[in-house]
């Protein structure tokens, strides 16, 4: 997607090992989220940000954490991988409040925890 | 929090109208209905929002209801490239930085 890119795209990782996953956006967005996708489940929210070093949790953020160092960058890293992390995690960036100004996604990032 | 209720799955054929519905008799007077799409093996994709009139962009129109307790997104000429689950979605309350809330969607097929 145009603005916002996810790295890696696709990782498989052991249990207990850390792992940590970027969003890299080039719009100069203030507002940056992490989501996962699972089946039966849709898309919950993990933490997002709302500024550089300013960041919050989300709905399932137990097992993760994130950084937010500079405006472009927002990385989420799970401490400890277990295999109830194996999800698509999905990157998205908002202009201004999400309720106004609606989203971009990413392309998501495929994690395998084995 | 105002929730949104959608069919789960809808039917269509190619190049007809889709009108796909969304119930949210809980919405507040200030939150804007939200419209995304999620194609097979990609990130969800903006549609369209509104808050009270009907919006037209170039993907899709957004037809609100008088009382704003439902809404429907209309694709004026499916083609099979739309088949894709469609979600209807409202703020969290109070609005804010924690952004919106993705329910299950409605599966849209598109049949050749």
């Amino acid at each position: 997607d145009a603005g916002i890119t996810q790295s890696p795209r696709h990782k498989v990782t052991e249990t207990g090992t850390p792992v940590t996953l970027r969003c890299h956006q080039t719009e100069n967005h203030r507002y940056m989220y992490w989501y996962r996708q699972d089946p039966g489940h849709g898309l919950r929210l993990i933490h997002y940000s709302y500024g550089v070093k300013d960041t919050d949790k989300g709905e399932v953020s137990d097992g993760y954490s994130v950084s937010r160092s500079k405006t472009e960058d927002f990385l989420l890293t799970l401490e400890s991988a277990t295999s109830s992390q194996t999800s698509v995690y999905f990157c998205a960036i908002s202009e201004g409040q999400p309720s106004n100004y609606g989203y971009t996604f990413g392309s998501g990032t495929r994690l395998t925890v084995v | 929090d105002a929730k949104t209720t959608q069919p789960n799955s809808m039917e269509s054929n190619e190049e007809e109208p889709v009108h796909l519905p969304c119930n949210h008799s809980t919405i507040s007077g200030t939150d804007y209905i939200h419209w995304y799409r999620q194609l097979p093996s990609q990130g969800p994709e903006y549609v369209i929002h509104g808050l009270t009139s009907n919006v037209n962009n170039r993907m899709a129109s957004l037809a609100i209801a008088e009382d704003r307790k439902s809404s429907t997104l209309i694709l004026h000429r499916a083609t099979l490239r739309d088949a894709a689950v469609y979600y209807c979605i409202l703020p969290l309350a109070g609005g804010g930085a924690d952004g919106l809330t993705f329910g299950k969607g409605t599966h849209l097929i598109i049949q050749p």
